[in-house]
């Protein structure tokens, strides 16, 4: 079945740190891979969407500067959160795709807490 | 862009009993409507989903329902249990080669014994 390991599970850094989360998809070809991040208490907001070889879109309130995206093959993702501050913490999402088909399988997550 | 209103935000049954969750959304041209389920400290899973091209979708005690014309759709669970307590998040998405999903803000339901 198709599966997608997302790591760490759970980070601690220091303000105005960075961190790196990655994605790896298992049993099927990620084509499109979307990155979510559900804040305490809130539902999950798309950060943006990359698809293999086409410019990855990034939605309102969200940028390339805060939060670059790698997506270089049909396996492997990863996103970074530049300079963390306590709003950026929550649960971020990775969840991909393959081809047409209209359901994500999603990642367990990656906690990030701010100090 | 889509948006998504889920109500309620909480809702408490007791075991055995119906619990429903209603979404709405803007966008008509939204055509895929797939419910999750997430456990605490969990990521969210796949339950159920509904395209537009169906009314009504039944999996064991999950049933789905689709109003393209009042642009709803809703999730019934029949004789709930405790293991049901969970947050539940409806969203909406249009499919094509770039697509993404629109959630709501979330169901926490609680089943009590």
């Amino acid at each position: 079945g198709a599966l997608v390991y997302q790591y760490p599970r759970r980070t601690i850094c220091k303000s105005g740190t960075s961190m790196r989360m990655e994605c790896q998809a298992v049993g099927f070809q990620a084509t499109s891979v979307a990155w979510y991040r559900q804040s305490p208490q809130k539902t999950f907001e798309l950060i943006a969407l990359s698809t293999v070889n086409s410019a990855i879109k990034y939605e309102q309130n969200f940028t390339q500067e805060k939060f670059p995206i790698s997506h270089p093959n049909l396996s492997f993702s990863s996103m970074t959160v530049l300079n963390a501050y306590l709003e950026d913490r929550g649960l971020y999402l990775c969840g991909a795709r393959e081809g047409a088909r209209s359901d994500y399988t999603f990642g367990s997550g990656t906690r990030l807490l701010v100090i | 862009g889509e948006q998504v209103e889920q109500l309620p935000s909480i809702l408490r049954v007791q075991e055995g009993s119906s619990a429903s969750i209603n979404c709405s959304y803007e966008d008509s041209a939204s055509n895929y409507f797939p419910w999750y389920k997430q456990e605490p400290g969990e990521n969210p899973k796949l339950i159920i989903d509904i395209r537009s091209n169906m009314e009504r979708k039944q999996i064991q005690e999950l049933i789905v329902l689709l109003d393209k014309k009042a642009k709803r759709f809703s999730l019934h669970i029949t004789d709930t249990q405790p293991g049901d307590s969970a947050m539940y998040f409806c969203a909406a998405s249009l499919s094509g080669s770039f697509n993404k999903l629109t959630f709501g803000a979330g169901t926490r339901l609680a089943v009590c014994p």
